[in-house]
C-alpha cells in the first residue's frame, strides 16, 4: 500500500534558524505532492503542491519543497523561521488518477522567540 | 480558496447515542468529498469517500454501518457516527476537492471533536 512518512515527529527551532522536514513517500508511478500546516486550533491550509515542472515549489509564508524524484522525496524547507509558524505539518501524497490523499503523520513544530 | 464549513465543530455524546457531522463546501460544487479521521499525535486517516448521489466508498477497516456517509447535494455530505462508544472519540474532518483540467487541489474543514462518554 502507498504510504508516506515524516521521520521528524517533533521540532524545536529557535527564530530565524532554518527548517528542513522531511517526507518520503512510496510509489512508483506519478504522484502529487503536497504539504499542508495546521495551526493551533485551526484547519488544514495548503502550504504548497507540486504536479509537474520545475521540482522546487514556492509556497506561501517563505516556505518551499523540492520534488527528488529518485528518491521519492518532497523535503520542506524554510530559510528563517519565526514563532508564528508554530504549527504541525502534514506531508501528503495523491497518486496521479486517484483523487484519496494519503498524509504522514505530521510534524509538530514548536518555534520559541 | 474555497471554503468547507464543518458542522458541529465539537460535540459530546452518551456512549449508543448517534451523532451527525455535516460537510458544506459554502462557494463551489463537490461532487467527491472525504472524510478522515484523525487520532491524537497521529495523521489523518482517510475513512471513505463521499461520491454525490451515490454509495461512499469506504476504506479497509472502517464499519460502514456504523459510520453512515450521505451526499445528497453537490454542497452536503454527512456523517453519522451510530451507536457511538468512547472508542470513537476523536477528531474527524471532511475535504472536498476541487479538479479542474489543469489542477486540482482540497480543501478542508475545521473539523469536528467528538467526544463519547
Amino acid at each position: 500500500a502507498q504510504s508516506v512518512s515524516q521521520h521528524n515527529h517533533h521540532v524545536i527551532l529557535s527564530e530565524a534558524a532554518s527548517l528542513e522536514l522531511g517526507c518520503n513517500y512510496s510509489y512508483g508511478g506519478t504522484v502529487n505532492l503536497f504539504w499542508y500546516v495546521q495551526y493551533p486550533g485551526q484547519h488544514l491550509q495548503l502550504l504548497l503542491k507540486y504536479f509537474s515542472g520545475d521540482p522546487l515549489v514556492k509556497g506561501i509564508k517563505g516556505f518551499e519543497a523540492e520534488f527528488i524524484k529518485s528518491k521519492f522525496s518532497f523535503n520542506l524547507r524554510k530559510p528563517s523561521v519565526q514563532w508564528s509558524d508554530t504549527a504541525e505539518y502534514f506531508c501528503a501524497v495523491t497518486m496521479w488518477g486517484f483523487q484519496k490523499l494519503v498524509f504522514g503523520t505530521g510534524t509538530r513544530l514548536l518555534v520559541s522567540p | 480558496g474555497a471554503v468547507v464549513s464543518q458542522h458541529p465543530s465539537r460535540v459530546i455524546c452518551k456512549s449508543g447515542t448517534s451523532v451527525k457531522i455535516e460537510c458544506r463546501s459554502l462557494d463551489f460544487q463537490a461532487t467527491t468529498m472525504f472524510w478522515y479521521r484523525q487520532f491524537p499525535k497521529q495523521s489523518l486517516m482517510l475513512m471513505a469517500t463521499s461520491n454525490e448521489g451515490s454509495k461512499a466508498t469506504y476504506e479497509q477497516g472502517v464499519e460502514k454501518d456504523k459510520f453512515l456517509i450521505n451526499h445528497a447535494s453537490l454542497t452536503l455530505s454527512t456523517l453519522t457516527v451510530t451507536s457511538a462508544h468512547p472508542e470513537d472519540s476523536s477528531f474527524y474532518i471532511c475535504s472536498a476537492r476541487v479538479v479542474s483540467l489543469r489542477d486540482t487541489e482540497a480543501f478542508f474543514g475545521q473539523g469536528t471533536r467528538l467526544t463519547v462518554v
